[in-house]
């Protein structure tokens, strides 16, 4: 039982133009989502995230957005850059207060120089 | 300079052994986790801790078991009746309810 869900493995584009990840979820007693990025043999870093009070949040070339009636999230990044080619995990915060967050697949983007 | 330190970054156990993965975090966070990652699956939650000597199952423990005797520790031990171990072994913890984890840089369990 798959609640969150990036259903694309893998996405490649050109440096300087936008990349788009997304992420679908089930439960709609999430109220806290976030973007994380890993490189090969590495921990994940935290990117961003968005509360579901809000549908957008926006850091530096990085922009998260949200659409609770469609329990979509994406990540929009402008302009893509080769030191951005990494595995990117969506989370949703479990409800209550445990920490738990629950992982998506992971999308592997690839920026071509 | 704080952060998670795991060891060992590479390990190899022979089947039907135990090994224990050390987490250790001078963060002073209270909250840590325990995670692991295979291909194509994400990140799946193997146990947590809220509070020393306390801790809780996450979605995948059978086969693991953990103790959280101090706050900066949260060892996990891989037992022989986990049935497939070999994965990417990732510590977390979290300052406060809410927010984002902060990583280790995982251990790599290989059985061979």
């Amino acid at each position: 039982d798959q609640q969150v869900k990036q259903n694309s493995p893998s996405l490649s584009v050109q440096e300087g133009r936008i990349s788009i990840l997304n992420c679908d979820y089930t439960n709609s007693m999430f109220d806290y989502f976030l973007w994380y990025k890993k490189y090969p043999a590495e921990g994940p870093t935290f990117l961003i995230s968005i509360s579901s009070i809000k549908d957008k949040n926006e850091d530096g070339r990085f922009t998260v957005f949200l659409n609770k009636s469609a329990k979509h999230l994406s990540l929009h990044i402008v302009p893509s850059q080769p030191g951005d080619s990494a595995v990117y995990f969506c989370a949703a915060s479990a409800p209550g207060n445990t920490g738990k967050l629950i992982f998506g697949q992971g999308t592997t983007l690839q920026v071509k120089p | 300079d704080g952060g998670i330190t795991q060891s060992p970054k590479y390990l190899f156990r022979k089947e039907g052994q135990n090994v224990t993965l050390s987490c250790e975090q001078n963060l002073n966070h209270d909250a840590m986790y325990w995670y692991r990652q295979d291909p194509g699956q994400g990140l799946r939650l193997i146990y947590y801790s809220q509070i020393v000597n306390d801790f809780q199952k996450g979605d995948i423990a059978e086969g693991y078991s953990v103790s959280r005797e101090k706050k900066e520790s949260f060892p996990l031990t891989v037992t022989s009746a986990q049935k497939n171990p070999t994965a990417f072994y990732l510590c977390a913890t979290l300052p406060g309810q809410s927010g984002g984890y902060t990583f280790g840089s995982g251990t790599r369990l290989t059985v061979v």
